[in-house]
């Protein structure tokens, strides 16, 4: 079964700080992982990766993907109070592409 | 519009009703796509919908929960006999052509449904 895991499950920050947010996955015939930040209800897409080793950035946020040891992490730099949110991970494969596979997701609490 | 939109934004209902949420995906967008969101989990697959039709219905839980998108844009989710097991927010997602791992969903704010 594909499987998608995500890590801390949350964390704690003060503005200004930079941190790292971690997701692992077990997918058969992976096509991409994707991330998406989720403020109260609805998630909003931040990047998609399918190629490994290229780093995708926006802004202070940046993410990569490590398609032989199977994890991406994304970044934020300089956090700001406004990048408290959940964020989550999800993966898709060949079979069907369309199914986000997603993680628990990390919960990120920046204070001021 | 201009994103994904779901209505009601929150249901109450008593266990043993039916429900329908209603969604708008973003105009143009031939793919509509439904989750299901349980506290402190990600969202789970449901249903895809290409055009009119269901193309993978793997998702739905049990016979209980029923789609359909009859002109190929605006989709209901219905739920029959809704049980307390229900309770979370169901999440819509629409994307230009469907079908590919590359296609990016967008998603909607959500029906939080509450079955007491």
């Amino acid at each position: 079964e594909d499987k998608v895991v995500q890590s801390p499950l949350s964390l704690v920050v003060h503005e200004g700080d930079t941190v790292t947010l971690n997701c692992s996955y077990e997918v058969t015939n992976f096509r991409s992982l994707l991330w998406y930040k989720q403020e109260k209800k609805a998630p909003t897409f931040l990047f998609m990766l399918t190629s490994s080793g290229i780093e995708k950035k926006s802004g202070r946020l940046s993410s990569i993907l490590d398609k032989k040891e199977l994890f991406s992490i994304l970044n934020i730099t300089a956090t700001q109070t406004g990048d408290s949110a959940v964020y989550l991970c999800a993966a898709t494969n060949s079979n069907s592409g369309y199914a986000l596979n997603f993680g628990k997701g990390t919960s990120l609490l920046v204070t001021p | 519009g201009a994103g994904v939109s779901q209505t009601p934004s929150n249901k109450v209902t008593e266990k043993g009703k039916y429900v329908e949420l209603r969604c708008d995906p973003i105009s143009g967008h031939t793919a509509l796509y439904w989750y299901r969101q349980s506290l402190g989990q990600g969202p789970e697959f449901l249903i895809y919908f290409q055009g009119t039709g269901a193309a993978d219905d793997s998702g739905l839980p049990n016979d209980r929960f029923f789609a359909v998108r009859p002109e190929g844009s605006v989709s209901t989710l219905k739920i029959q006999r809704t049980e307390r097991g229900d309770s979370a927010v169901y999440l819509c997602a629409s994307s230009l052509r469907g079908g590919s791992s590359t296609d990016t969903q967008y998603f909607g704010p959500g029906t939080r449904l509450t079955v007491l």
